[in-house]
């Protein structure tokens, strides 16, 4: 199985500041498609997740542009330029290049 | 609007089963393929099954494999996850997915005595 390491657990960010998650991969994403199935998910309190980012960069529909994903392989970085109150909330990366499908353990997102 | 709505969850005993149902409406449900995610209280998320869009393909985590059963119905619009032989490791929220794309808000399963 793909493992998904996410860094860090924990992002204390103030309002306005850009925030950046990491996440590692214990193998390459790379599909034999050659498409990198790489997401990222946003859960809010209390809310189901939703996807921001698909195939490693790609904003899903109604999602602001302040969030954009970057990377390549194994490594691969979820930024908020600028955190707004609504964007607290745990974010997971998640591979489905290959079952099962893994997420990494998530990153909680509060606000300083 | 795109929907998905979970039922069936509920409270059941140790060896019990329970059948999920999902309702997908706003969407062209036959072309997504579809998952269950799972997660317990307090913790990540867990993808448990898979299925295709005309339901030739499935997979399963190993957690619930001959446990667990997929399936599909597109004239209905309905994703269904059935669910035997339940463990209390199996408590957690259970989620229907259009690929990643979607989600529906979950519906709570309880294995306890």
């Amino acid at each position: 199985d793909i493992v998904m390491t996410q860094t860090p657990l924990s992002s204390p960010v103030t309002l306005g500041q850009p925030a950046s998650i990491s996440c590692r991969s214990s193998q390459s994403l790379v599909h034999s498609d050659g498409n990198t199935y790489l997401s990222w998910l946003q859960q809010r309190p209390g809310q189901p997740p939703r996807l921001l980012i698909y195939k490693i960069s790609n904003r899903f529909s109604g999602v602001p542009d302040r969030f954009s994903g970057s990377g390549a392989g194994t490594d691969f970085t979820l930024k908020i330029s600028r955190v707004e109150a609504e964007d607290v909330g745990v974010y997971y990366c998640m591979q489905a290049t290959q079952f099962p499908l893994t997420f990494g353990g998530g990153t909680k997102v509060e606000i300083k | 609007e795109v929907q998905l709505v979970e039922s069936g969850g509920g409270l059941v005993q140790p060896g019990g089963s329970l059948r999920l149902s999902c309702a997908a409406s706003g969407f062209t449900f036959s072309s997504y393929e579809m998952n269950w995610v799972r997660q317990a209280p307090g913790q990540g998320l867990e993808w448990v099954s898979y299925i295709s869009t005309g339901g030739s393909t499935i997979y399963y985590a190993d957690s619930v494999k001959g446990r667990f059963t997929i399936s599909r119905d597109n004239a209905k619009n309905s994703l269904y996850l059935q669910m035997n032989s339940l463990r209390a490791e199996d408590t957690a929220v259970y989620y229907c997915a259009g690929r990643v794309d979607y989600w529906g808000q979950g519906t709570l399963v309880t294995v306890s005595s």
